[in-house]
C-alpha cells in the first residue's frame, strides 16, 4: 500500500504548456521533498517543505504544502524540454524521523 | 556536496547465492539507507544506519542484512538472492543531523537476479 499517492502517473505535453503534479496522503508529515529522477541516476532533491500552506518557487517550478500537512502539488510554468524526468514525493512522518516515505512518482515528458 | 559512490553499478547473479552492495560517503554523516526501486512501487526503505554498528530495519527488511563497521561505508548484503529482489538498490544520506533535509542519492545498483 502506497502512503503517498502521486497522480497522474504519467504527463506529456508540448513545451511552453503548464503541468501540476499532485502528491496526496491521509497521514501527516513533519516535511515534504520532492525530487526529480532521470534515468540511470538517483534522484536530486528539489525543494523541502515544512510549514502547512507553504509555497516556495524555484525558478519555473512552484511548490505547495497543504494546510494539514497531508498533501502538496508541483506545478511547472512554460515546461521545457529539460523538465523531463520522473518526479517524486517523499514524506517524513512525524513518528519516524528522517525515514522518508516515497509515491510511485510521475512521468513527465516534455517536447519541443 | 556530499560525495557518494555505489559498487557495483550493475550486476548479474544466479538465484541461492550471496549478494554485496557497497555505499561509501566522504564525508562523516551519521545517517545512511538503503532503498529500493520498483515499478510501481517507488522508493521502499530496506534497512538504515544511524551510525556506526547501529542500524535497523525497514519495510521491506525480509532477505537482506547490512552492515556499518565505518561511518563512510554501509554494506547491503542478500544472503541468498531470488528472483524477487531483481531491483535497482539506492543508497542515500541524510546531509544534515540537526534536522531533516532530505536525501543525497547514489547513482544506484542495478541487480539482476536469474
Amino acid at each position: 500500500t502506497q502512503l503517498l499517492e502521486q497522480s497522474p502517473q504519467f504527463l506529456s505535453i508540448q513545451e511552453g504548456e503548464n503541468l501540476t503534479v499532485y502528491c496526496n496522503s491521509s497521514s501527516v508529515f513533519s516535511s515534504l521533498q520532492w525530487y526529480r529522477q532521470e534515468p540511470g541516476e538517483g534522484p536530486v532533491l528539489l525543494v523541502t517543505v515544512v510549514t502547512g500552506g507553504e509555497v516556495k518557487k524555484l525558478k519555473r517550478l512552484t511548490f505547495q504544502f497543504g494546510d494539514a500537512r497531508k498533501d502538496s502539488s508541483l506545478h511547472i510554468t512554460a515546461a521545457q524540454p529539460g523538465d523531463t524526468g520522473l518526479y517524486l514525493c517523499a514524506g517524513d512522518p512525524t513518528d519516524s524521523w528522517g525515514k522518508l516515505q516515497f509515491g510511485a512518482g510521475t512521468q513527465v515528458v516534455v517536447t519541443p | 556536496d556530499a560525495g557518494i559512490t555505489q559498487s557495483p553499478r550493475h550486476k548479474v547473479t544466479e538465484t541461492g547465492t550471496p549478494v554485496t552492495l557497497r555505499c561509501h560517503q566522504t564525508e562523516n554523516h551519521r545517517y545512511m539507507y538503503w532503498y529500493r526501486q520498483d515499478p510501481g512501487h517507488g522508493l521502499r526503505l530496506i534497512h538504515y544506519s544511524y551510525g556506526v554498528k547501529d542500524t535497523d530495519k525497514g519495510e521491506v527488511s525480509d532477505g537482506y542484512s547490512v552492515s556499518r563497521s565505518k561511518t563512510e561505508d554501509f554494506l547491503l548484503t542478500l544472503e541468498s538472492a531470488t528472483s524477487s529482489q531483481t531491483s535497482v538498490y539506492f543508497c542515500a544520506i541524510s546531509t544534515s543531523d540537526r534536522g531533516f533535509d532530505g536525501y543525497t542519492f547514489g547513482s544506484g545498483t542495478r541487480l539482476t537476479v536469474v
